[in-house]
């Protein structure tokens, strides 16, 4: 179907550690946006990719769409316990988004 | 303040009973939509609408019902057919359907008694 499949579904790290989260998609994707929900919270949209290859970057957070246009991935180098929540990628290039599972990370100070 | 908002936040209900969630926002957005989060499962799509009075289906909208005949309104019933209706309620909006950044509100959490 339409999904996209992120993974991995959870992670726990300690504060400091780096993490990453990857959405793949078996059909090319005409963009990709990524969201994070705090506990008990809405998603908050982050960024939009649309290019291939395309990096963006947003303080510690690293954005990546990759060259065949059919996986992303967000990286948070040394996390902090503000970064805890559940990171969303969602895929558009239609008239709604198809999100997937989401990461739930959380961090260990 | 621009946004949206859901009300309420929590919401009780007995078994069998018809319940209306509200949403409203005040972005001048075209574009609404009506998500149910579920531990585990994601955000999945219910009904969305990309102009008043008209609406579509999402992936799961059996047991629900929408109108929208307001642009800033957009409210979502779970009738008594939806079978385990208990979920984290989000409803959001966009500027245009495709493939616009969309804004969601706090949530309503359902619980059926």
């Amino acid at each position: 179907g339409q999904q996209v499949m992120q993974i991995p579904q959870y992670q726990h790290v300690q504060e400091g550690e780096d993490f990453t989260t990857y959405c793949n998609s078996s059909t090319t994707l005409s963009n990709i946006q990524w969201y994070k929900q705090r506990p008990g919270g809405h998603p908050v949209f982050l960024i939009q990719l649309v290019k291939s290859g395309e990096v963006k970057k947003q303080k510690r957070l690293t954005f990546q769409f990759g060259e065949a246009k059919k996986n992303s991935s967000l990286h948070i180098t040394a996390t902090q316990t503000t970064d805890v929540g559940t990171y969303f990628c969602a895929k558009g290039g239609s008239e709604k988004l198809v999100f997937g599972k989401g990461t739930k990370l959380t961090v260990n100070p | 303040d621009g946004g949206i908002t859901q009300s309420p936040k929590y919401l009780f209900r007995k078994e069998g009973q018809n319940v209306t969630l509200s949403c409203e926002q005040n972005l001048n957005h075209d574009a609404m939509y009506w998500y149910r989060q579920d531990p585990g499962q994601g955000l999945r799509l219910i009904y969305y609408s990309q102009i008043v009075n008209d609406f579509q289906k999402g992936d799961i909208a059996e047991g629900y019902s929408v109108s929208r005949e307001k642009k800033e309104s957009f409210p979502l019933t779970v009738t008594s057919a939806q079978k385990n209706p208990t979920a984290f309620y989000l409803c959001a909006s966009s500027t245009k359907g495709v493939p616009d950044t969309q804004y969601f509100g706090p949530g309503t959490r359902l619980t059926v008694l």
